[in-house]
């Protein structure tokens, strides 16, 4: 079976500061990973994706996520917070099916 | 149209009534997928068509759920004698590909079961 864990439901920066959200996987196969954010009131929103390749990936709005197979991870970064980066980030894997996982919510400080 | 969208918005039911939540994937799309995100969780799959066949619904809580895609666009959810954990957020994905390897989602329709 395969999952998806994100350490930190709660994550507050500061405008300019490193953006670190943090997700593992657990999988015998390292699965299609994915991250996308949630603003209120609306749905999901694709940030950026990993199938094969470069483990470094970049996404939109500036955030990057890399693949990290002996971690088992898939982290994403941003390396400035902006005000408009507030919101919910999950991460997913997608096997036979999509797992999410339960969300970060992203407090951007001005 | 442009993206995924679904109806009603929202939704408030009273305990044991009916409800049915609409999606109008992408036009063209081929995969449709369904899922219950309840407050402070991440989305969880319900069920996955491919064109106007259920491929998969394991993930339906109950058999109080069923949803239908008759034609291969338009998909109803349909939750029947709704019971208070059912209150949720609804969303609906579209894909082009058949393995839903791309997935675009509708904003969701909120389900209040008072």
């Amino acid at each position: 079976a395969q999952s998806v864990t994100q350490l930190g439901s709660h994550v507050s920066v500061s405008e300019g500061a490193l953006v670190l959200l943090r997700c593992n996987y657990s999988s015998s196969v390292p699965p299609y990973l994915f991250w996308y954010v949630q603003y209120p009131n609306q749905g999901l929103q694709l940030l950026l994706k990993y199938t094969t390749g470069a483990t470094l990936v970049k996404g939109i709005n500036g955030f990057e996520a890399e693949f990290k197979k002996s971690e088992t991870s898939f982290h994403l970064t941003k390396p400035s917070a902006h005000m408009s980066d507030a919101a919910e980030y999950f991460c997913a894997a997608l096997g036979n099916q999509f797992y999410f996982g339960t969300g970060t919510s992203l407090t951007v400080i001005p | 149209g442009a993206g995924v969208s679904q109806s009603p918005r929202y939704k408030v039911a009273k305990r044991g009534q009916d409800v049915a939540l609409r999606c109008d994937p992408i036009s063209g799309h081929v995969s449709l997928f369904w899922y219950q995100q309840a407050l402070g969780q991440g989305p969880e799959f319900l069920t996955y068509f491919q064109n106007e066949a259920q491929l998969d619904k394991s993930g339906l809580p109950s058999d109080r759920f069923f949803a239908e895609r008759p034609e291969g666009s338009v998909s109803t959810l349909k939750i029947q004698r709704t019971q208070q954990e059912d209150s949720a957020v609804y969303l609906c994905a579209s894909s082009l590909d058949p393995s839903g390897y791309e997935q675009y989602f509708g904003p969701g329709t909120r389900l209040t079961v008072t």
